[in-house]
């Protein structure tokens, strides 16, 4: 069963503007993270974000934050203030239990337009 | 947060061949961990590098493919052995910063083709 989902293929946003990328978990683990990463052409997986399953506030990380609803078992990644640079593939993770092994989702193309 | 450096950064080998990919970390870790990018795919776990004992492979992948040395702390190796086409990919390293941080921070990457 696929444990992280992410529905959309790609999404386009205006420079400037804000852009909420959807992921859904499947977990039977009470303690759990969830991970958002960027990718670009380049290759290279950037890190920015985490929310661990206790944690009660949504994690912030600058222009980016996670939409945490456990219930609903959904981390959305909120990007504020689009920047060019922001034009990559994201992809959502989680990890559960303690052995740190990530499962990913599909991902989301990002293309922000000037 | 971890510097991780991976050798080499891309290369294009002929089937059949193997190559070997060297993963180092700035600091000592307990746990590094390997994974496969096919071509417009997402991420999935080779293995675990264990220090000192035998990887820990996932479901699909084998030793004698994707053999993996793990000889201290701050270094690891992957071999892709009698390379196919079906090969080619990404291959990233990656490190739990664990403790309050919870990072998990990945090498740059090995983009590899295979003819």
């Amino acid at each position: 069963a696929q444990k992280i989902t992410q529905t959309q293929p790609g999404m386009f946003v205006q420079e400037k503007e804000a852009v909420t990328l959807d992921c859904t978990y499947d977990t039977s683990d009470q303690s759990y993270g969830l991970f958002w990463y960027k990718q670009p052409s380049s290759g290279e997986m950037i890190f920015l974000i985490y929310q661990g399953s206790y944690d009660e506030q949504n994690a912030t990380e600058g222009r980016y934050s996670l939409n945490f609803q456990k219930a609903r078992k959904s981390a959305n990644l909120v990007i504020s203030a689009s920047q060019l640079g922001d034009s990559a593939m994201y992809f959502c993770a989680m990890r559960e239990r303690n052995d740190y092994k990530l499962s990913f989702g599909a991902g989301t193309t990002v293309t922000v337009r000037a | 947060s971890a510097v991780i450096s991976q050798k080499p950064s891309r290369d294009i080998c002929q089937r059949g061949t193997s190559l070997t990919i060297q993963c180092q970390v700035d600091s000592q870790v307990t746990m590094m961990f390997w994974y496969r990018q096919q071509p417009g795919q997402s991420l999935t776990l080779i293995a675990t590098a264990n220090q000192g004992s035998e990887a820990t492979y996932e479901s699909g992948f084998v030793i004698d493919k994707f053999p993996i040395s793990r000889p201290n702390l701050t270094f690891s190796t992957l071999t892709v052995s009698n390379m196919s086409p079906e090969d080619s990919s990404i291959y990233l390293c990656s490190v739990p910063t664990g403790g309050r941080s919870n990072e998990q921070f990945f090498g740059p990457g090995t983009r590899l083709t295979v003819l």
